[in-house]
């Protein structure tokens, strides 16, 4: 059972330019969520999605930023127009439904963004 | 905002335990507490989670008080490797994860 698949590891982007990030879950896995992570802080949450709904994206910018987990493949954040502030590492994770006993759920190696 | 408070760091000797604490006073009835450590810039790793009993794997133990507001995440072995960032939040699969900062963890030789 292969682990939480984050692609690419690397992107460069020049200044206006969009970025896209791709996560697939672990087999069996119906939630996914994104974190950005700015060097030497800690993990901010941006995006919680189910099958086809955005559950709760309070933590998403207003503008530029969208997110989708559609019903095939993989969730995609996407990022348009960026801007040498929106260089920082993207984690998502995954988890299945709660099923009446919590289950752990477990991170990609993250997406390294950097604009320039 | 994370529903966690844990101190900004640590310091343990290797080979001595590790004893992180936790903070989760506004824990809900069906929410679990969760560890996971990030090592330098990687991912975040599971290390144990658990709702209102004591909880043991082959990386650690976890520690819950009976009123469940607070927690103790232990280490028994601490290794140099076991230096990292450790997380503990709240979750129960239906709702979002929220980080805190965290307890950096330095293990001395």
């Amino acid at each position: 059972n292969a682990g939480v698949m984050q692609n690419p590891r690397h992107l460069v982007r020049r200044r206006g330019q969009e970025a896209r990030l791709r996560c697939s879950p672990m087999k069996g896995h119906s939630h996914v969520y994104w974190y950005r992570q700015l060097p030497e802080e800690g993990l901010k949450f941006m995006v919680y999605l189910q099958k086809e709904n955005i559950i709760d994206e309070s933590g998403m910018p207003k503008e530029r930023f969208s997110a989708e987990f559609p019903k095939e493949g993989p969730s995609i954040l996407r990022i348009q127009q960026v801007v040498r502030g929106d260089s920082a590492a993207y984690f998502c994770a995954s988890s299945p439904a709660f099923g009446g006993r919590s289950t752990e759920a477990f991170f990609g190696q993250g997406t390294r963004l950097t604009v320039v | 905002d994370a529903k966690t408070t844990q101190p900004t760091s640590m310091d343990c000797a290797e080979g001595r335990a590790a004893n992180l604490p936790c903070n989760h006073s506004t824990i809900s009835g069906n929410e679990y507490v969760y560890w996971y450590r990030q090592i330098h810039s990687q991912g975040p790793q599971y290390i144990i989670h658990g709702l209102k009993n004591n909880e043991t794997n082959e990386m650690a133990s976890l520690i819950i008080t009976e009123d469940r507001k607070s927690s103790t995440l232990i280490l028994p072995h601490a290794t140099l490797r076991d230096t990292a960032v450790y997380y503990c939040i709240v979750f129960n699969n239906n709702n979002d994860m929220r980080f805190g900062a965290g307890t950096r963890l330095t293990v001395k030789p």
